[in-house]
């Protein structure tokens, strides 16, 4: 089946860059995303790329695919402490029965340090 | 932004009661509606689809028969954790998709954290 894996922490300072990492394994993924999660919420879509796409940029967020590697790359630049959460990416299949069911990843504990 | 509504948002049980979660779409009508599991420290796990007016589709290892979901409007399913154990207790999270012209968007729900003594 399709397997989603992404680091389980990264640790950043204020205002620096953070980079959180996924890598997947099916190959018929349409669309690969990415999740927040704060402690004790739902999960908030911050943004997701089609799988013909090689990279997308939305304000400080910028999002690169490796289509032939299967990695996936979520940069937040000048990351706040408000950025602090579980950040999950995840994919779903090109259609039919596996439409709209997405693979989740076990997510990365974002923490950011004053 | 589309909102999609949990209730309860926690909710702490005895052993071998069961349980109703509502997830509701607050602004508009979704035909799918999915239902995740996650447990604590660890990613979500899909457990079901939702589909109005037909029967849900479990993803394996899920026991329908222990995790009733109905779909019974545009708006809103339930899902029933029946005979509810402790090993039941999680993080359960639903979501909704939304359809406008060729778009279609997913939002998730807030979640509804069970405990089951």
């Amino acid at each position: 089946g399709e397997d989603v894996e992404q680091s389980l922490f990264l640790s950043v300072r204020e205002g620096d860059s953070s980079v959180i990492n996924c890598t997947y394994t099916d190959s018929s993924s349409t669309y690969l995303y990415w999740y927040k999660q704060e402690p004790g919420a739902g999960l908030q879509l911050l943004t997701y790329i089609f799988s013909n796409m090689d990279m997308k940029q939305d304000q400080r967020l910028t999002v690169l695919l490796n289509k032939k590697d299967k990695h996936l790359s979520l940069r937040i630049a000048d990351t706040q402490t408000g950025d602090s959460a579980i950040y999950f990416c995840a994919e779903s299949g090109a259609g039919g029965t596996s439409y709209g069911k997405l693979t989740f990843g076990q997510g990365t504990i974002l923490t950011v340090h004053p | 932004g589309a909102v999609v509504s949990q209730h309860p948002s926690w909710v702490i049980c005895k052993s071998g009661t069961s349980v109703k979660i509502e997830c509701r779409s607050l602004d508009f009508q979704a035909t799918t509606m999915f239902w995740y599991r996650q447990f604590p420290k660890q990613s979500l796990m899909l457990m079901a689809t939702s589909n109005e007016g037909s029967k849900a589709t479990y993803e394996q290892g899920v026991e329908k028969d222990k995790f009733l979901i109905n779909h019974a409007s545009l708006t809103l399913s339930t899902l029933t954790v029946t005979s509810a154990h402790p090993e039941d207790s999680s993080f359960y999270i639903c979501s909704a998709i939304r359809r406008e012209g060729r778009q279609e968007t997913q939002y998730f729900g807030p979640g509804t954290r069970l405990l089951v003594l």
